[in-house]
This record gives structure tokens, C-alpha cells and sequence, in this order.
């Protein structure tokens, strides 16, 4: 089944706790993002990557790393999260660009205290 | 500029009504349109891919694109308790060499009364 997964779906962490959230896709996309949807501010983009070793800042990029190693994989990480990165994450991939067809995982839902 | 105005509604209609949901924008350079649908707690699925202005249809669903107005929408005819979703419109310029991505309103709750 052709998907975007996301680990972990939930996560609950202090305040300067690095920490990872993985993505996953299995449909050889050459674009993928990291979002973060807030309410009353909708979906930002967080980084996006249109290859192997290409990433880039979106509209919301500090606080946050990302990496693009291989394909499919598109981790993105916090080195010290702060309480104003809570929020809910979603990774995404299309098949060449950023606005083509995005496909989105389930989301993982990040509480920092 | 890239904001995109989209009212979050709730919008409550009962089953059977024609919906009609809007999003307005300034950037006149975006040419690529879409309608994302949210369920709750799932990520977005595209809904409706539009290219420049104009109509288009898909079952129940009709997009439609009027860029010298910077005014899409989205006609949802004989709704169903299962549209009841969270509608986000979305759009692009298309530039950047590919890089350029989408710049998405923050959507419309929607509730279909059975």
C-alpha cells in the first residue's frame, strides 16, 4: 500500500529534550516536506527537500533540523524543543515538486512541557 | 505576498444541501489550486487539482477557479454526513524549479446534518 508513515504518532516531552520524529514513504517521491498545523494558523511548511542531500527552509524553519539521507526517509528534529513547538506535525511527499499532488502522513501530535 | 483567507466556519447544513465553500487570495502569481479534505485526526487527501482558471468536476464535487477575481471554490451537491470534514483550499505559483510549495488557507469545518 502505497503511504507516508510517521513515527511517533504521539509524543510528550520536556522543555531541551532532543528529540526525532521519523517519516517515511514508500512511493520513490522526490519532494518531501514537514508541516505544522496550529489552530487558527492552519498548515505551515516547516523544511522541504526535493532530493537525496537537497533540503531547504520553508516559511517556519527555527527551531527545527531535517536530514534527507535517502530516498524515502525524511526525519525531522528538534535539538531543544520549546513549549511554542507544540503542535500537531504531518510529513508529506509528492512525486517531483511542491505542488504537485502531496501526499500526507497521519500526523503526530507533539506536546512539549 | 502569499496570505490565503478561507472562513473556519463551522458551517452546519443539513444532509441533501448544495455546499459551497470559498477561499480568497492576493498572490496573483499562483496558478496551481487545490482542495484538501481533513477528517479528524487523519492528515489531509487531495480532494481537487485545478491548473489556472476555469471549472472542474468530479462526481458530486465541482472546483472552480476565477483568478481575476483571486476567488476559488468548491461545490460539494447532495452532501452526505461523511463530507463532514475540515476543507482546506491550497495553492502554488509553480516556480522555484519545482521548489515552490503550497501556501494552504486554514480551513473550513464542515458538518453535514443526517
Amino acid at each position: 500500500e502505497a503511504q507516508v508513515t510517521q513515527n511517533p504518532r504521539y509524543l510528550i516531552t520536556v522543555t531541551g529534550k532532543k528529540l526525532t520524529v521519523t517519516c517515511s514513504q514508500n512511493m520513490n517521491h522526490e519532494y518531501m516536506s514537514w508541516y505544522r498545523q496550529d489552530p487558527g494558523l492552519g498548515l505551515r511548511q516547516i523544511y522541504y527537500s526535493m532530493n537525496v542531500e537537497v533540503t531547504d527552509k520553508g516559511d517556519v524553519p527555527e527551531g527545527y533540523k531535517v536530514s534527507r539521507k535517502e530516498k524515502r526517509n525524511f526525519p525531522l528534529i528538534l535539538e531543544s524543543p520549546s513549549p511554542n513547538q507544540t503542535s500537531l506535525y504531518f510529513c508529506a511527499s509528492s512525486l517531483f515538486s511542491g505542488w504537485d499532488e502531496q501526499f500526507f502522513g497521519p500526523g503526530t501530535r507533539l506536546t512539549v512541557l | 505576498q502569499k496570505e490565503v483567507e478561507q472562513d473556519p466556519g463551522p458551517l452546519s447544513v443539513p444532509e441533501g444541501a448544495i455546499v459551497s465553500l470559498n477561499c480568497t487570495y492576493s498572490n496573483s502569481a499562483f496558478q496551481y489550486f487545490m482542495w484538501y479534505r481533513q477528517y479528524s485526526r487523519k492528515g489531509p487527501e487531495l480532494l481537487m487539482y485545478t491548473y489556472s482558471s476555469g471549472n472542474k468536476e468530479d462526481g458530486r464535487f465541482t472546483a472552480q477557479v476565477d483568478k481575476s477575481s483571486k476567488y476559488i471554490s468548491l461545490f460539494i451537491r447532495d452532501s452526505q454526513p461523511s463530507d463532514s470534514a475540515t476543507y482546506l483550499c491550497a495553492m502554488s505559483a509553480g516556480s522555484g524549479g519545482g521548489a515552490d510549495g503550497l501556501t494552504f488557507g486554514k480551513g473550513t469545518h464542515l458538518i453535514i446534518q443526517p
